[in-house]
């Protein structure tokens, strides 16, 4: 069955450092997939996709992410945060035609 | 252009009660996804509609959850007898056509808590 694993449940960082959220997931074709952000109280904001071609994919708001197929992976990072990156990311594979498939989301709080 | 819109925000039942959560998808979206995130996990799928269509409710419970999508109006997601295992945040997301489904675009969300 098609999974989003994100290993890491909370990450703190400092305000100006790089940054990488882990992203595995389980599919047997070639995957779409996404990651999203989400404010406390707000709904879900589409920060990349990735559908296919050059596997490293730039965002909104700074982000990028690469696929990688040897590792099952799809990675966001961004080489220097800003407090207001402090949200909930998820990573989310589209694994039909008709739904996504979400990681349980990674946490990220940042100290000035 | 107004994004994905559901109301209410916030909805307070008492278990035994039913919940009417409404989304209106984006202008010239044919196509509605509810998804359910319960306190401290990710979004997991409910449901898929198009016009007047259930195409996909496999993510749905069997008994006291139902959903729609009627040709005029928004998409309804009705829950009978909620009980306190149904609070939870209940998000809406709509997409122009299959083509891009998987372009999805989310409202803020209902978040209905059950005493």
């Amino acid at each position: 069955a098609q999974s989003v694993t994100q290993p890491d449940i909370h990450i703190t960082v400092s305000e100006g450092a790089s940054l990488e959220l882990r992203c595995n997931y389980s599919y047997g074709a070639t995957p779409y997939l996404f990651w999203y952000v989400q404010s406390p109280g707000q709904g879900l904001q589409l920060l990349l996709k990735y559908f296919s071609g050059d596997t490293l994919v730039q965002g909104i708001k700074g982000f990028e992410a690469e696929f990688k197929r040897s590792q099952s992976s799809f990675n966001l990072r961004k080489p220097s945060v800003h407090w207001s990156d402090a949200a909930e990311y998820f990573c989310a594979v589209g694994a039909n035609t008709d739904k996504l498939i979400f990681g349980t989301g990674t946490r990220l709080q940042v100290f000035p | 252009n107004a994004g994905v819109m559901q109301n209410p925000r916030h909805l307070v039942r008492r278990r035994g009660q039913e919940a009417r959560l409404r989304c209106s998808p984006m202008k010239g979206h044919s196509h509605v996804y509810w998804y359910r995130q319960l306190p401290e996990e990710g979004l997991k799928f409910m449901v898929y509609l198009q016009k007047e269509n259930i195409i996909d409710e496999s993510g749905m419970p069997k008994e006291r959850f139902s959903a729609e999508f009627p040709k005029e109006g928004p998409s309804i997601l009705r829950i009978q007898q909620v009980v306190r295992g149904d609070s939870a945040a209940y998000f809406c997301a709509s997409s122009p056509s299959l083509q891009y489904s998987y372009e999805q675009y989310f409202g803020p969300g209902t978040r209905l808590t059950v005493t």
